[in-house]
């Protein structure tokens, strides 16, 4: 079965400081997409960054990367110089060419610090 | 940039009542569209998948008779709680589907008390 972990409930950072959050898949599918999402106190869901399982290279998003280590199954979410924006919850998803449904991480909620 | 609609943002109603939640997309066609619900603090739980015209997919432990959804058309799919319980009462957000794998639209969100 498919599963997205994401071990870290909270994090606290300080402003300008890059923050990695944590993001491990487990599927027996070979082709397969990888999401981040925001979502801030007002529950839109937004959109920042995609990888493919067949991507060679890891996606950027300006201030967001992504950490894609296929072989361990990983997908972490990088943000360079937080700002106080950036302060949210973070999930991580995965969807399979099968059924186009995304299956969802726990999140984890992000606090930048002044 | 694709844009999908969700009306009401917050609606509050009585114990028992009808509500209807709308999920538009609004400048592309939406071969599919997807039901959450998000309890707080919490990750989404899909619902259903719904496609134009045909019955929706509803996920296991959901009502069918509950969350009433109906997909009439390729931008527009609308999910009623029937007899809605204070139980009920939860964060609701849409999303739409244009069959690729890289893209998926997401509404803002309904936010849904019930008294």
């Amino acid at each position: 079965a498919q599963k997205i972990t994401q071990t870290q409930p909270g994090m606290f950072v300080q402003e300008k400081e890059a923050v990695t959050l944590d993001c491990t898949y487990d599927t027996s599918d070979q082709s397969y997409g990888l999401f981040w999402y925001k979502q801030p106190s007002s529950g839109e869901m937004i959109f920042l960054i995609y990888q493919g399982s067949y991507d060679e290279q890891n996606a950027t998003e300006g201030r967001y990367s992504l950490n894609f280590q296929k072989a361990r199954k990983s997908a972490n979410l990088v943000i360079s110089a937080s700002q106080l924006g950036d302060s949210a919850m973070y999930f991580c998803a995965m969807r399979d060419h099968s059924n186009y449904q995304l299956i969802w991480g726990a999140g984890t909620k992000l606090i930048i610090k002044p | 940039g694709a844009v999908v609609s969700q009306h009401p943002s917050r609606v509050i109603c009585k114990s028992g009542t009808s509500v209807k939640i709308e999920c538009r997309s609004l400048d592309f066609q939406a071969t599919t569209m997807f039901w959450y619900r998000q309890f707080p603090k919490k990750s989404l739980m899909l619902m259903a998948t719904s496609n134009e015209g045909s019955k929706a997919t509803y996920e296991q432990g959901v009502e069918k008779d509950k969350f009433l959804i109906n997909h009439a058309s390729l931008t527009l799919s609308t999910l009623t709680v029937t007899s809605a319980h204070p139980e009920d009462s939860s964060f609701y957000i849409c999303s739409a589907d244009v069959g690729q794998i890289d893209t998926q639209y997401f509404g803002p969100g309904t936010r849904l008390t019930v008294l």
